[in-house]
């Protein structure tokens, strides 16, 4: 299975922080990956997919990038409602789908 | 759209329990429809798929023991779990994948706690 790496595991940030998070899978998976936001006792929501492509109400600040095994997650402007944590997950070669470790993005 | 799981609680080792999904406002039939769970205080674990065609997949921490199924007529997705270990107390969700071919998921439900302990 493909394992994707996380970094950092949390970050501390404050609000209208330029944020980045990175991904690296073990093996080039193209641009299938997908960024996923979760805060505490909620489902996840899916922010982005196929790499680069915002989803649907998601807010623009947040902007993905990458392919083969290098991915970044980007918040232009940290807003206080972004604080949670972020995982990368990739559909390139599955089942099983992955997800990476999580990026715990607190408040400084 | 919207998806509520029911069915979790508190289970001894080598015990079973079935999951519940009952999804509104699309079919669940013609979508592909996940199971994924995450353990207290961890990260996202896939746990099963089945497609619209009705194939199943599963993670290898959980083939042999669970069980993914739907109902069409009740609409309602399910997860039956055998021989449950300490391990696999989580909180399960079940998902609705409609981007990226299917294999993100656009959909969540609330999750439903399972706790496998003596």
């Amino acid at each position: 299975a493909i394992q994707l790496t996380q970094s950092p595991s949390s970050l501390s940030a404050s609000v209208g922080d330029r944020v980045t998070i990175t991904c690296r899978a073990s093996q080039g998976i193209s641009s299938a990956l997908a960024w996923y936001q979760q805060k505490p006792g909620k489902a996840p929501n899916l922010l982005i997919y196929d790499a680069s492509n915002l989803e649907s109400g998601v807010p623009s600040r947040f902007s993905g990038s990458g392919s083969g095994t290098d991915f970044t997650l980007t918040i232009s402007s940290l807003q206080p409602e972004d604080f949670a944590t972020y995982y990368c997950q990739q559909f390139n070669s599955y089942p099983p789908l992955t997800f990476g470790g999580g990026t715990k993005v607190e408040i400084k | 759209v919207q998806l509520v799981e029911s069915g979790g609680g508190l289970v001894q080792p080598g015990g079973s329990l079935r999951l519940s999904c009952v999804a509104s406002g699309f079919p669940v039939r013609t979508n592909y429809m996940s199971w994924v769970r995450q353990a207290p205080g961890k990260g996202l674990e896939w746990v099963s798929v089945i497609y619209s065609g009705g194939n199943t997949y599963y993670a290898d921490s959980v083939k042999g023991r669970f069980t993914i199924s739907r109902n069409n007529s009740k609409n309602t997705l399910y997860l039956q779990m055998n021989s449950l270990k300490t391990e696999d107390t989580a909180v399960y969700y079940c998902a609705r994948a409609v981007k990226c071919g299917g294999a993100c998921y656009n959909y969540w439900g609330q999750g439903t706690l399972v706790t496998v302990s003596s």
